[in-house]
């Protein structure tokens, strides 16, 4: 297996513009998760998919941003419009689920290094 | 409010050292603690505890989990420079992933 699928593995963009990251798990990996990591504020969980539902996007930092899981081998990040401040590493990861709905063994893909000028 | 918190923050010790990383949290809702490797790139998975006094072993790492005094260590045996990384405690709860700052090992030859 490939590993989990980050694209792009960089980008520059420059404020206001949209950004879309892209992700593909694990195949029969049933959560993904959406990280994000800064210097600042180190490892943070924005939002979890279980069998593609999402399950809590209460760290996703505000409306600009946006996930979305159509099926079980893809999942976006959408931020728009973008902001300086969301310049991070944007890791994506796949689990499979742990029988008690607990995710288990996290796969992290190589990460999307998003700047924003 | 949810926390977790690693010590040290940062630790240089010589080829061949035992070194103990410490986590301790206090979360609601507990389900599971997980330890993840940090190097230059994205995180890799080590262990994951849900169960007091179990030892999870892979090698020359080993970690414990304590629920009633609410932390969890990592020990590395025979430490070689290929240990030198940043390690990341996380604890899940029901719908919840919070990390803590990590500790920055760092393995001298």
């Amino acid at each position: 297996d490939a590993g989990v699928i980050q694209s792009p593995r960089h980008e520059v963009t420059e404020m206001g513009q949209e950004v879309t990251l892209r992700c593909k798990p694990i195949s029969g990996h049933n959560s993904l998760f959406w990280y994000r990591q800064t210097m600042m504020r180190g490892l943070e969980l924005l939002i979890y998919f279980n069998n593609n539902v999402p399950i809590d996007d209460s760290g996703m930092p505000e409306d600009r941003f946006s996930a979305k899981m159509p099926n079980a081998s893809f999942s976006t990040l959408k931020i728009q419009p973008s902001e300086p401040r969301d310049s991070a590493v944007y890791f994506c990861a796949s689990s499979p689920l742990y029988l008690a709905g607990v995710p288990d063994t996290q796969y992290f893909g190589p990460g999307t290094r998003l700047t924003v000028l | 409010e949810d926390k977790v918190v690693q010590s040290p923050l940062s630790l240089v010790v010589h080829e061949g050292d035992t070194v103990t990383l410490n986590c301790s949290y206090e979360v609601t809702n507990f389900r599971s603690l997980l330890w993840y490797k940090q190097e230059k790139k994205a995180p890799t998975f080590l262990f994951m505890l849900t169960s007091s006094g179990i030892e999870k072993k892979s090698g020359r790492l080993s970690s414990i989990l304590d629920k009633k005094e609410l932390f969890s260590i990592l020990n590395i045996t025979a430490t070689q420079t290929g240990d030198s990384a940043v390690y990341l405690c996380a604890v899940y709860n029901n719908n919840d992933m919070r990390f803590g700052a990590g500790t920055r090992l760092t393995v001298k030859p």
